[in-house]
């Protein structure tokens, strides 16, 4: 099946830094990406929708300019958090999909997750 | 608005012990609907999904679902689990804007 990677499985930073990760279809074109954050114990909360050379469409209460999504390309969507805080702390995960609702082409990939921790 | 419900927090069963794990949903039009399963600290891997015609679908690793439209469920279900299969369960459907709306998960405990 077509692979999503993510990039850094793990980080660990001080508060008020800034954090990237990276979210790469390896085999097929995402012309979607969409990115999750998962609290301990807890389902997927969507953030945002990235599209291939558009803005990202944030869910209510997401702040974009906290959680900066770039989709620079069909196989690249990075999420850069931004001045984090401890309370940034949580799993991230992205998904990416290729082109038609319910076929297969259409099917959501999901990233191993990147776990973020902010001293 | 679309939803998802799992009702069951929490399952343990015996190795070999059959397996149901519950799910609801909500959604106005027909839904496409789908099994995840996550292992600690990783991602979701798909199980299963449903898109139309046969209601009894097959996944991987012996895992089956069942859509049935009157009761708006999909439950999943193996004949025997094995330890393996001790994991976290997302039950999810796609909205029309292809985003998927997951369930609250269930976690699965295998007794030896």
């Amino acid at each position: 099946g077509a692979v999503v990677s993510q990039h850094p499985s793990w980080v660990i930073c001080k508060s008020g830094t800034s954090v990237k990760i990276e979210c790469r279809s390896l085999d097929f074109q995402a012309t979607t990406m969409f990115w999750y954050r998962q609290f301990p114990k807890q389902s997927l909360m969507l953030m945002a929708t990235s599209n291939e050379g558009s803005k990202a469409t944030y869910e209510q209460g997401v702040e974009k300019d906290k959680f900066l999504i770039n989709h620079a390309s069909l196989t690249l969507s990075t999420l850069t958090v931004t001045s984090a805080h401890p309370e940034d702390s949580s799993f991230y995960i992205c998904s990416a999909k290729g082109s038609g609702r319910g076929s297969n082409t259409g099917e959501l990939f999901f990233g191993e997750g990147s776990r973020l921790t902010v001293l | 608005a679309q939803s998802v419900t799992q009702p069951d927090i929490h399952i343990t069963v015996s190795e070999g012990a059959s397996l149901e794990l519950r799910c609801n949903y909500s959604y106005g039009a027909t839904p496409y609907l789908f099994w995840y399963v996550q292992s600690p600290g990783q991602g979701l891997q798909l199980l299963l999904k449903y898109f139309s015609g046969d209601t009894l679908v097959q996944g991987i690793k012996g895992f089956e679902a069942e859509f049935k439209r009157s009761q708006s469920s999909f439950n999943l279900r193996k004949p025997s689990v094995h330890w393996s299969d001790a994991a976290e369960y997302f039950c999810a459907v796609e909205d029309s804007s292809y985003k998927l709306i997951f369930g609250s998960g269930t976690r699965l405990l295998v007794r030896p």
